[in-house]
């Protein structure tokens, strides 16, 4: 099993700063099958970055993936104040696909 | 745009069967990987398994033993079976869909609560 490990566990900033969230991961990820979505109170999960780095359909470019093998970042380059909220990453490179803990983006 | 709906009975008793049926609309059921992921309350995200439109399945271990995903592509349904409820599988139970790799659970169902109570 591929074990995910998500720093820090909860992020305080400002609107309009800069958040990097850390996703590190137990063994390689092949192919950088590494996504990353967004979860708000009440709703469902939303696909933020497949592939370690593409955005998805409707991603506003403020969010951006980085990373490869074993270490991997979602960056938010300036935080709005629709953005706070838990951040997961997730593998799919292996046959059982796994998340991190979590990381919450609060408003400081 | 790919939309998902879970339905579900909400209440079940320990040692009974879960049943939940996503319902798919806005797309087609082929070359795609359909996922069931459940969230305990305050909890992460626990991904549980998947059917192919080709009817493969591939299921998380620690579950294996107990979980069924089968297809109905004549209603545009997939469903999730689960075994000997006990409280620890009290979740919100999400439906997602994965168009295959690269691109990850794209498309997400607003999930439906499931208490394993007495």
């Amino acid at each position: 099993e591929i074990v995910l490990t998500q720093s820090p566990g909860t992020l305080s900033l400002s609107p309009g700063e800069r958040a990097s969230l850390s996703c590190r991961a137990s063994q390689n990820i092949n192919r950088n099958y590494l996504a990353w979505y967004q979860q708000k109170p009440g709703q469902a999960p939303r696909l933020l970055i497949y592939g370690a780095s593409s955005r998805a359909t409707g991603i506003p470019d403020r969010f951006s993936g980085s990373g490869s093998g074993t270490d991997f970042t979602l960056t938010i380059s300036r935080l709005e104040p629709e953005d706070f909220a838990v951040y997961y990453c997730q593998q799919h490179s292996s046959s059982l696909w796994t998340f991190g803990q979590g990381t919450k983006v609060e408003i400081k | 745009q790919v939309q998902l709906q879970e339905s579900g009975p909400g209440l079940v008793k320990p040692a009974e069967t879960l049943s939940l049926t996503c319902t798919v609309s806005g797309g087609s059921m082929r070359n795609v990987y359909w996922n069931w992921i459940r969230q305990p309350p305050g909890r992460g995200l626990e991904w549980i398994g998947y059917v192919y439109h080709s009817g493969l399945t591939n299921y998380n271990p620690s579950l294996k033993s107990r979980v069924t995903i089968s297809l109905d592509t004549s209603k545009n349904q997939f469903s999730l079976k689960l075994n000997s409820v006990t409280a620890a599988d009290t979740a919100v139970y999400y439906c997602a869909s994965h168009p295959g790799a690269p691109v990850a659970l794209q498309h997400w169902g607003q999930g439906s609560l499931l208490t394993v109570s007495s």
